[in-house]
């Protein structure tokens, strides 16, 4: 089982849709990551959290520390927001991050 | 800024040639990684500097791969010899701090495929 699961593994939805991102991890953690990976393979890093909530612009991110769970909302939706969002963990016991495999969303018109 | 520079950006080469990749980070950062990208394993973290010295290289796959930081501003990864398996999206990023708790800049990539 890896330490960090996400889901959906892929997900598609219409322009304007509220769209949710789910991040489960096995370890105790001290940070969270949420990536954005574009089409053309970019990486851009979106949140980094420890507790609580964060938010920019049409995009949340929540972490649920005792229930070991974060997810990443999208708000407005449109098809711009199409990529590969992915979760990464920084354990307490290891200076790395461990990445989840990834959810590809394609937003439509 | 420039934000994270890698070249080259495309790579294709024989097994067995020698690549390297490099990478300029972020002027002012302190932390340097790279990852390595493949369809079968996803983001994996190879190595990782601070002030310049390697810090963590558990994630370099063999003595085949190797990774020097002769400055804050330059970094390479090389593989010698290399193989098909190496083929991979390989990124560089940066970052004010070497815990993982700050943000990290990724550069581009190097797409890299060993025939």
């Amino acid at each position: 089982k890896n330490e960090v699961e996400q889901s959906p593994q892929n997900l598609t939805a219409q322009e304007g849709e509220f769209i949710t991102i789910n991040c489960s991890y096995s370890v105790g953690i001290s940070a969270l990551h949420w990536l954005q990976q574009h089409p053309g393979g970019g990486i851009v890093s979106l949140f980094m959290l420890s507790s609580g909530k964060k938010k920019h612009g049409r995009l949340i991110a929540t972490i649920n520390i005792q229930e070991k769970h974060s997810s990443l909302h999208i708000t407005a939706s449109h098809p711009r927001d199409s990529a590969v969002y992915i979760c990464a963990v920084r354990p307490d016991t290891a200076s790395k991050l461990t990445f989840g495999t990834g959810t590809r969303l394609q937003v439509t018109l | 800024d420039a934000g994270v520079i890698q070249s080259p950006r495309h790579e294709v080469t024989e097994m067995g040639q020698e690549v390297t990749l490099r990478c300029k980070p972020i002027s002012g950062h302190n932390s340097l990684f790279w990852y390595r990208q493949t369809m079968m394993r996803g983001l994996e973290l190879l190595i990782y500097f601070n002030n310049n010295v390697p810090i963590d290289d558990s994630g370099m796959p063999e003595d085949r791969f190797s990774a020097k930081m002769p400055n804050a501003s330059f970094s390479t990864l090389k593989i010698q010899p290399s193989e098909p398996r190496d083929s991979a999206v390989y990124f560089c990023a940066s970052s004010l701090e070497r815990d993982f708790q700050e943000t990290q800049y990724f550069g581009p990539g190097t797409r890299l495929l060993v025939l």
